[in-house]
């Protein structure tokens, strides 16, 4: 049973670019949602989505995007970096309809900003 | 709004001693509850989860959980530590609707030989 995946696991990039990680939820799963998690902090919610649309969103700038393909895997896109991007990008996927308050996350992608 | 309290940022307990992580939480009705652990460097993995029923829950590596309405608590025990116990520890609540949890800042666990 294949849990969640992330690629890549580690990224640099400079201020101003721009940055894609990808996800691939657990076999099964419908519902892909992304958090950003900055040093000691704990996991904070950017947004989920679900039947490739954007269902919910946290309180983060428009410069965050995303996309869900067909096979339900996601894409969390972010533009013109800032320093304070940097932070461990986790994804969690989930099964809406069945137990879908209940998230697994994948291993992360660790972005750093310079 | 929900919110997630863990008093403690950091818990340093020696190998074979008993563990109590505390978390307290705000929200009006009963939530979903959860911990989650994260070694260093590597995503969350969920320990266990309350939805209602019994108020003592068993999760997986030896740990528990007590729901306490009356405290607003979830606190997370453990009655002999190991080395390998040693992470960040996240409490979670999940409030009707949303399925979005809210998580605390952590409590780093450090565990002494």
């Amino acid at each position: 049973d294949a849990g969640v995946t992330q690629s890549p696991t580690h990224l640099i990039k400079t201020r101003g670019q721009q940055v894609t990680l990808r996800c691939s939820p657990k076999s099964g799963h419908d519902t892909v949602s992304w958090y950003q998690q900055a040093l000691g902090q704990g996991p904070q919610f950017i947004f989920q989505y679900y039947e490739e649309e954007e269902r919910q969103r946290g309180n983060f700038p428009d410069r965050f995007s995303g996309h869900q393909f067909p096979n339900y895997s996601s894409e969390l896109n972010v533009n013109a970096l800032l320093l304070g991007d940097s932070a461990l990008y986790l994804c969690a996927s989930s099964l809406a309809g069945q137990g879908e308050e209940t998230q697994y996350f994948g291993p992360g992608t660790r972005l750093l900003v310079l | 709004a929900q919110s997630v309290t863990q008093p403690d940022i950091h818990i340093t307990v020696s190998e074979g001693a008993s563990l109590e992580l505390r978390c307290n939480y705000s929200y009006g009705a009963t939530p979903y509850l959860f911990w989650y652990v994260q070694s260093p460097g590597q995503g969350l993995q969920l320990l266990l989860k309350y939805f209602s029923g019994d108020t003592l829950v068993q999760g997986i590596k030896g740990f528990e959980a007590e729901f306490k309405r009356s405290q607003s608590s979830f606190n997370l025990r453990k009655p002999s530590v190991h080395w390998s116990d040693a992470a960040e520890y996240f409490c979670a609540v999940v409030s009707g609707g949303s399925y979005i949890p809210t998580f605390g800042r952590g409590t780093s666990l450090i565990v002494h030989p």
